[in-house]
């Protein structure tokens, strides 16, 4: 089936560096995605969503890149402070369909 | 905070037995979908309702059962537990088609 991966399991950073954190996905027909994060004990937290008809989209600190022609998706995060450390999840929707997850990268911000 | 909150926090369950989760949905959304998240894995969709009906399942056996509420919150229910169903439990809100889903705090469920 259909599926949403991601290249790094973990990734360890330096406070104050600039992180990214990628995801593959194999829908080409899938029309939104989302990023979560996601700290220990507790449910996903929206970070930054994007439309497949967009390639960037920026909010506070973190910016989304979609690249459909290899179906890839990252989140970059600005100056990387403590309270960035979690996992990150890709969710991937498919319209009519729900939303699938990949695995998760655990970010580690090194100070 | 999201506005999607879910009861009890915690629960432990023997193998066997039934058990009961609740969600209420963030105001304006019509939309619940029920994750299972098993310890270091992603999210996993189990099945989704709106207005009332459900819309949408994953691959989970019919043992695992919901239902939604005239007000939009939802139940998650599941019977003869299996050790394997140790899990976060998660309930997300949306509005109508793909918009932004926001989870609630999930219940940890614990089966012995």
């Amino acid at each position: 089936g259909e599926s949403v991966g991601l290249h790094l399991p973990t990734l360890s950073v330096q406070e104050g560096d600039n992180s990214i954190i990628n995801c593959a996905y194999s829908n080409s027909a899938s029309d939104y995605f989302i990023w979560y994060k996601q700290e220990s004990g507790k449910g996903p937290q929206f970070i930054i969503d994007i439309r497949s008809n967009m390639d960037k989209r920026q909010g506070q600190r973190v910016t989304v890149l979609l690249n459909k022609t290899v179906k890839h998706l990252s989140l970059q995060i600005a100056a990387t402070q403590p309270g960035d450390s979690a996992v990150y999840f890709c969710a991937e929707h498919n319209y009519g369909q729900n939303f699938v997850f990949g695995p998760g990268t655990r970010l580690s911000v090194l100070p | 905070e999201t506005g999607v909150t879910q009861s009890p926090t915690h629960l432990i369950k023997t193998r066997g037995q039934q058990v009961t989760l609740r969600c209420s949905s963030q105001s304006g959304h019509n939309t619940v979908s029920w994750y299972q998240q098993a310890l270091g894995q992603g999210p996993q969709f189990i099945f989704q309702y709106y207005r009332e009906e459900e819309n949408g399942r994953g691959n989970f056996p019919p043992r695992f059962s919901g239902l939604q509420f005239p007000n939009y919150s939802s139940e998650l229910n599941v019977n003869a537990l299996e050790l394997d169903d140790s899990a976060l439990y998660l309930c997300a809100s949306r509005g109508v088609g793909p918009d932004t889903q926001y989870f609630g705090p999930g219940t940890r469920l614990t089966v012995l």
